[in-house]
């Protein structure tokens, strides 16, 4: 079985300032990990996925995450934030049956002028 | 091409009664997934459909149900619905699920109410 762990249920970042939101995971069996992201009353859109391949991954919006296997971790970084950028942002793994994901709890993420 | 497109939007009733919640996939997928998302919760998955069969199921109890039809459309039915049950619902289409690209195309949702 998989699980997702997210750190910190909000974040408040200065625009401008560098975006850390945390991701660990679980999972039986080389995972698929992705990073979504909801803005107020919409569904999830899909920032950034891992698959197989290179570990650093880049995201659209100026997003990038890393796959760490030895720390099970996959966190979100993005260098400068955007007022935009305030949303809810949900970690998420895919196991090897590849019919459903396992979410985070999700980050909420404040961006102060 | 067209998104993945949910009715209705909102929706209110009370409890014991009967909902059903719809979802048109986006173009050229055959897999649909439905998701539930409490208020200040992840997404919870509850089941998905591939080529009008279940494939895959989530902890849910027997009265949530669901239905593909040939043009990859989803109905999401809730029986006896219970106050726990309000949140938001979110159907999502996929490619092939077999091609395990893992990208889910998400809904606006549809957000469900009991009282």
């Amino acid at each position: 079985a998989q699980s997702v762990t997210q750190l910190g249920s909000h974040v408040s970042v200065s625009e401008g300032a560098l975006v850390l939101l945390r991701c660990n995971y679980s999972s039986s069996v080389p995972p698929y990990l992705f990073w979504y992201v909801q803005y107020p009353n919409q569904g999830l859109q899909l920032l950034l996925k891992y698959t197989t391949g290179a570990t650093l991954v880049k995201g659209i919006n100026g997003f990038e995450a890393e796959f760490k296997k030895s720390e099970t971790s996959f966190h979100l970084t993005k260098p400068s934030a955007h007022m935009s950028d305030a949303a809810e942002y949900f970690c998420a793994v895919m196991g090897a049956a590849g019919n459903k994901l396992t979410f985070g709890g999700g980050t909420r993420v404040l961006v102060k002028p | 091409e067209t998104g993945v497109t949910q009715s209705p939007t909102h929706l209110i009733k009370t409890r014991g009664q009967q909902v059903t919640l719809r979802c048109s996939s986006q173009s050229g997928h055959n897999t649909v997934s439905w998701y539930q998302q409490a208020l200040g919760q992840g997404p919870q998955f509850i089941f998905q459909y591939y080529r009008e069969e279940e494939n895959g199921r989530g902890n849910f109890p027997p009265r949530f149900s669901g239905l593909q039809f040939p043009n990859y459309s989803s109905e999401l039915n809730v029986n006896a619905l219970e106050l726990d049950d309000s949140a938001l619902y979110l159907c999502a289409s996929s490619e092939d699920w077999t091609s395990n690209t893992g990208e889910l195309f998400f809904g606006e949702g549809s957000r469900l109410t009991v009282l």
